[in-house]
């Protein structure tokens, strides 16, 4: 059974660094692509970038870029999110999803639960 | 803003039909496949749709999708008020290389 399990939730302070994790199971983690995607309180999806596990190739929306670093260790099946510097801005629940099949084609067939940030003085 | 255009919400009664537009570019919807998902109240969003057509298994074939030009479309019959959620279209937008989502449908079952 294909499993993607988050950490928990967090509350962190603006201008303190997190990383937050998606510990998968159930399939080749290196063969498929992770996301990781925002829903701020009461809105809608947002994607914020996505990572091949094998090679560790990424590619980011604008919107995220330079602000998060996404990555991965195939050795224990775990994709990461993280910030060096979070801002309130950044409160919201974070999803990772993979992304099956081939770029024309892709779709988000398998989520976590979802992350929930809170950055707050 | 987002660069799929959904419609904010849709309603209907119980039993009755409702479709749902996505609408995009040549860039995104016109020239890739998209996908629909289902977000219950308080849980994490769920595959509903994909390749433009295709249920996963488990999805009633109340729910249905169609794609034409730049436009998607997702279908529910037969609704019930289980089916209230939000909705989201999303695609590979070649031009951009990145993925949208739409901005997502409220539906309201009354």
């Amino acid at each position: 059974e294909v499993q993607l399990v988050q950490s928990g939730a967090e509350m962190k302070k603006p201008g303190e660094s997190l990383k937050i994790s998606c510990k998968t199971s159930g399939y080749g983690f290196t063969s498929y692509w992770i996301g990781w995607l925002r829903q701020m309180p009461g809105k809608g999806l947002e994607w914020m970038g996505i990572i091949y596990p094998d090679e560790s190739e990424t590619k980011y929306s604008p919107s995220f870029q330079g602000h998060v670093t996404i990555s991965a260790d195939k050795s224990i099946n775990t994709a990461y999110l993280q910030w060096s510097r979070l801002k309130a801005s950044d409160t919201a629940m974070y999803y990772c999803a993979r992304l099956y099949g081939d770029y024309r084609y892709w779709y988000f067939d398998m989520w976590g639960r979802g992350t929930l940030v809170t950055v707050s003085s | 803003q987002s660069v799929l255009t959904q419609p904010p919400s849709v309603s209907a009664a119980p039993g009755q039909k409702v479709t749902i537009s996505c609408s995009g570019s040549s860039s995104n919807i016109g020239n890739n496949y998209v996908s629909w998902y289902q977000q219950l109240p308080g849980t994490a969003p769920k595959l509903l749709m994909y390749e433009n057509n295709r249920r996963p298994s488990g999805i009633p074939d109340r729910f249905s999708g169609s794609k034409s030009g730049t436009s998607a479309t997702l279908g529910i019959t037969g609704l019930q008020t289980g089916d209230e959620a939000d909705y989201y279209c999303g695609t590979w937008d070649s031009s951009l290389s990145l993925w949208m989502f739409g901005g997502g449908t409220k539906l309201t079952v009354l």
